[in-house]
């Protein structure tokens, strides 16, 4: 069973430093993707990683994928309080289950003045 | 439509009444998907339909939840003789096929009393 396992779970920085958020998985898989939630809405897609090695970035954010070590990484650059929200890891499965996306826990992020 | 539409978007019941909710995916998307995401459970996978069809329905917690969708379109879950610890938000995500990542709706929050 896939297993994903986030950390931190909770998050609190201060404007303007940066910090990783961590998305370990337990077997193997070639597609991650990260969701960002805002508070009593959805959830919405921020990165898709496709394979070993993927990198992308979007403002401050920036999302990398290593297949061998089961680890996605989501760095924040010089955070703004825009930036709070909970984000959330999910990793697709692979074989005959590979419709579904088994999620992390959630970070909740708190980005203050 | 536009996105992925869910309703309603609170519901408080009692006890044993029965509940249904409706998800309205991205029109053309194939695959439809039901999670539902608990304080400190993250996100619970519930079921999976390609077309109208549900080749997994694995993650209903038992056997008083059902789901159905009919057209390849339009998703209903029910649940019945609702206890207190089906309370939660239900979310429900379409894709264009099981290789594509989700669109979630905004949720049904659900609360039994």
């Amino acid at each position: 069973e896939l297993k994903v396992e986030q950390n931190p779970l909770f998050l609190s920085m201060q404007e303007g430093k940066n910090y990783t958020i961590y998305c370990n998985y337990s077997t193997t898989s070639d597609r991650l993707y990260w969701y960002r939630q805002d508070p009593g809405k959805s959830l919405e897609s921020l990165f898709v990683l496709l394979s070993n090695g993927a990198v992308k970035q979007e403002g401050r954010l920036m999302a990398s994928l290593d297949t061998k070590a089961r680890l996605s990484t989501l760095h924040i650059t010089a955070a703004v309080h825009d930036l709070s929200a909970t984000y959330f890891c999910a990793v697709q499965s692979r074989g005959g289950s590979n419709y579904k996306l088994t999620f992390g826990k959630g970070t909740l992020l708190t980005v203050n003045p | 439509g536009a996105g992925v539409s869910q309703s309603p978007s609170n519901k408080v019941t009692e006890k044993g009444k029965d509940v249904e909710l409706r998800c309205d995916p991205i029109s053309g998307h194939t695959a439809l998907y039901w999670y539902r995401q608990s304080l400190g459970q993250g996100l619970e996978f519930l079921i999976y339909f390609q077309g109208n069809s549900a080749p997994d329905k694995s993650g209903l917690p038992s056997d008083r939840f059902s789901a159905e969708r009919t057209g390849g379109s339009v998703s209903t879950l029910t649940i019945q003789r609702t206890q207190q610890e089906d309370s939660a938000v239900y979310l429900c995500a379409s894709s264009p096929d099981k290789n594509y990542g989700y669109t979630f709706g905004s949720g049904t929050r659900l609360t039994v009393v």
